[in-house]
């Protein structure tokens, strides 16, 4: 089992619509989350990062956990034509090394 | 500085080559990554630094890849003896230091090996 799993994609969605993307990890005792955005041939650029239980918004993102179920997600609402990237989800441990899911391909249509 | 410089933005070495990466992290940063990008999106996590110090080193092919962090130097990756394998986008990343939580990380432009 992978130790970061994100759902694969593409996902393909209108421009003004929600984009959901899903992550789920698989050591309990991961600390930190992360969501990257990444566009083709670019550096990973930091989105979101949330540690607690909960929803934490910022701006048209909002990012969810939930440990019990060891699952991270992220909202982007209104979408738009320059969102289309690819989404990272990273989990950290205590060693503070982050571990990749596979990332998300977000195509927005015009 | 207030970004994650790396350099160089390209390099080419042939196979068997030596190749060295730089990477002067955001100033005030006490923590410095390094990760390889291969195929499309797999990261996989080299060696970490606390200040000059080697932080975890559990990724890190020992036989031909070394890292340092020297004071009032850039960082550096090197790798001995290249292979076809080797060719991928090598990100560095710095952090500020521990606050109670895990800092996220900043990353670089990436350097893209290529290995002919």
């Amino acid at each position: 089992q992978k130790e970061v799993e994100q759902n694969s994609g593409p996902l393909s969605v209108p421009e003004g619509a929600i984009a959901s993307l899903n992550c789920t990890y698989s050591d309990r005792g991961s600390q930190s989350f992360f969501w990257y955005r990444q566009y083709s041939g670019k550096s990973p650029e930091l989105i979101m990062f949330i540690y607690s239980n909960g929803d934490k918004e910022d701006g048209r993102f909002t990012a969810q956990l939930n440990k019990a179920s060891q699952y991270v997600s992220l909202l982007i609402r209104d979408s738009q034509p320059s969102d289309s990237a690819t989404y990272l989800c990273a989990v950290n441990l205590w060693d503070y090394k982050l571990s990749f899911g596979a990332g998300t391909t977000v195509t927005v249509r015009a | 500085g207030e970004e994650v410089a790396q350099t160089p933005k390209h390099l080419v070495r042939g196979e068997g080559q030596k190749a060295k990466l730089y990477c002067a992290p955001i100033k005030g940063h006490s923590y410095v990554f390094w990760y390889q990008q291969v195929l499309k999106n797999e990261f996989k996590f080299l060696i970490s630094f606390q200040n000059e110090n080697v932080f975890d080193e559990t990724g890190m092919p020992k036989e031909r890849f070394s890292a340092k962090c020297l004071p009032n130097s850039p960082c550096s990756l090197e790798i001995q003896a290249t292979k076809l394998e080797d060719s991928a986008v090598y990100f560095c990343a710095s952090s500020p230091p521990f606050q109670g939580s895990n800092q996220p990380q900043h990353f670089g432009d990436g350097t893209r090996l290529s290995i002919l």
